[in-house]
């Protein structure tokens, strides 16, 4: 299973972008990257995923660099209820999501 | 469209006893997955069933089982049940590649 490395934990002021960094540096070539994060044992919220090419939706911004070593997730305006564990995931063979430490994310007024 | 559903919320338990938990996945999602997140821990993979057959399983002892119904409804069970088998249980559902988790089973054992 590739593994992910994240920082621990991170501030970022409400209204500013978010950006968290995760590095994936034995990722294989059909592996996707996923982002999740989970509020107060609440289940895992999806976020996003993204295999090659840069990808946004309505809750963020994924950015994988070119060698796909690494990627960053980005919320572009966090508010107080983005306050969350967030995961960076390697989806492995079988199917299966292989969730790290994460990071925890604390916005603040 | 309902979300992964599972019960019970919370369910307390006897050392030596069995707990069955229960999953609904979102309409038209074959495959199921279990999680177990004990205290303060990260998620740990338990099982993948998908079209009634387990398809995968994490480094669990036997007495973690279950079992994918015809309607994809899953159940896990939990035998001789020890206190470290204490967590927040989770239940997320697929149809291709995205994931979504229902808001899980507090498991205490007492």
């Amino acid at each position: 299973d590739a593994k992910t490395t994240q920082p621990p934990s991170m501030d970022c002021a409400e209204g500013r972008a978010a950006n968290l960094p995760c590095n994936h540096s034995t990722i294989s070539g059909n592996e996707y990257v996923y982002w999740y994060r989970q509020i107060h044992s609440q289940g895992p919220q999806y976020i996003i995923h993204g295999l090659k090419n840069n990808e946004t939706n309505e809750m963020a911004s994924l950015i994988i660099t070119e060698d796909r070593k690494s990627s960053t997730l980005i919320l572009p305006h966090a508010t107080l209820r983005d306050t969350a564990v967030y995961y960076c995931i390697v989806r492995s063979l079988g199917n299966k999501l292989v969730f790290g430490a994460g990071t925890i994310l604390r916005v603040k007024s | 469209e309902a979300g992964v559903t599972q019960s019970p919320t919370h369910l307390i338990k006897t050392r030596g006893q069995q707990a069955t938990l229960r999953c609904s996945p979102i309409s038209g999602h074959t495959s199921v997955y279990w999680y177990q997140q004990a205290l303060g821990l990260g998620l740990q993979f338990l099982l993948w069933y998908d079209e009634g057959e387990e398809r995968n399983r994490g480094n669990f002892p036997p007495r973690f089982s279950g079992r994918q119904f015809p309607n994809y409804s899953s159940e896990l069970n939990v035998n001789a049940l020890e206190l470290e088998d204490s967590a927040l249980y989770l239940c997320a559902s697929s149809l291709g590649r995205k994931y979504t988790f229902g808001s899980g089973t507090r498991l205490t054992v007492v």
